[in-house]
């Protein structure tokens, strides 16, 4: 356990739904990421948090992605009217501060669109 | 062309082998790190490296900054040690890490 969680663990939803992913970082840590990773592929950036700022944004975050973490604690990842290609495991993890520091990784969430 | 590529894709080996695995880059990064997946998802740093080498128990991992190109050796290889091990970068630009497409390493008794 590496002090990061992630809600629900596994997700099944039909085309079309809307999904929200949750992530509690470890509770010092300033930086929160959050990932997406196909079978037998490394993770793919997404986007990430200093605070409560969204510092970054990857192409592959289209406008039906979106993430907020309002008080600088937890994070949620939504994913609106969801496609059979969003299915993936999403991987949140957390830093203290610096692009360089150590990233925990949470347990992921496990999506599958039917 | 990814920016980080790894190999070999998958390894085999015996209990007791030295194992290595290799990664190169090919952007300007301001960290390299490596880090261990089990089956089921979990993802664990195993080490984050700028320059030099690294040893943590039978693991050691080394980067040499002018050529981009980081290696991961394990030594007396168990069969604990079997999961997709990951290179990842972190770009000077960039906060964000990319990552390899992962080793996976079978390691038979």
């Amino acid at each position: 356990d590496t002090g990061v969680s992630q809600n629900p663990r596994h997700k099944i939803t039909k085309r079309g739904q809307n999904v929200t992913f949750r992530c509690d970082p470890i509770s010092e840590h300033n930086r929160l990421y959050w990932y997406r990773q196909t079978l037998g592929q490394g993770p793919e950036f997404l986007t990430y948090f200093q605070n409560e700022a969204q510092l970054e944004k990857s192409r592959l975050l289209s406008d039906r992605f979106s993430a907020e973490r309002p008080k600088g604690s937890f994070s949620t990842l939504e994913i609106q009217r969801t496609e059979q290609g969003d299915s993936a495991m999403y991987l949140c993890a957390s830093s203290q501060g610096l692009a360089t520091d150590t990233q925990y990784f949470g347990p992921g969430t496990r999506l599958t669109v039917l | 062309k990814n920016e980080v590529e790894q190999s070999p894709q998958n390894l085999t080996a015996q209990e007791g082998e030295f194992i290595t695995i290799n990664c190169s880059y090919s952007v300007g990064i301001s960290a390299l790190h490596w880090l261990q997946q089990h089956p089921g998802g979990g993802i664990v740093s195993l080490f984050m490296l700028s320059s030099g080498k690294k040893k943590h128990g039978r693991l050691i991992a080394t980067i040499n900054i002018q050529e981009k190109h980081s290696s991961l050796h394990i030594t007396a290889s168990h069969p604990r040690d079997s999961a997709v091990y990951i290179c990842a970068v972190v770009m000077r630009s960039q906060g964000n890490l990319i990552f390899g497409k992962g080793t996976k390493l079978s390691v038979k008794p």
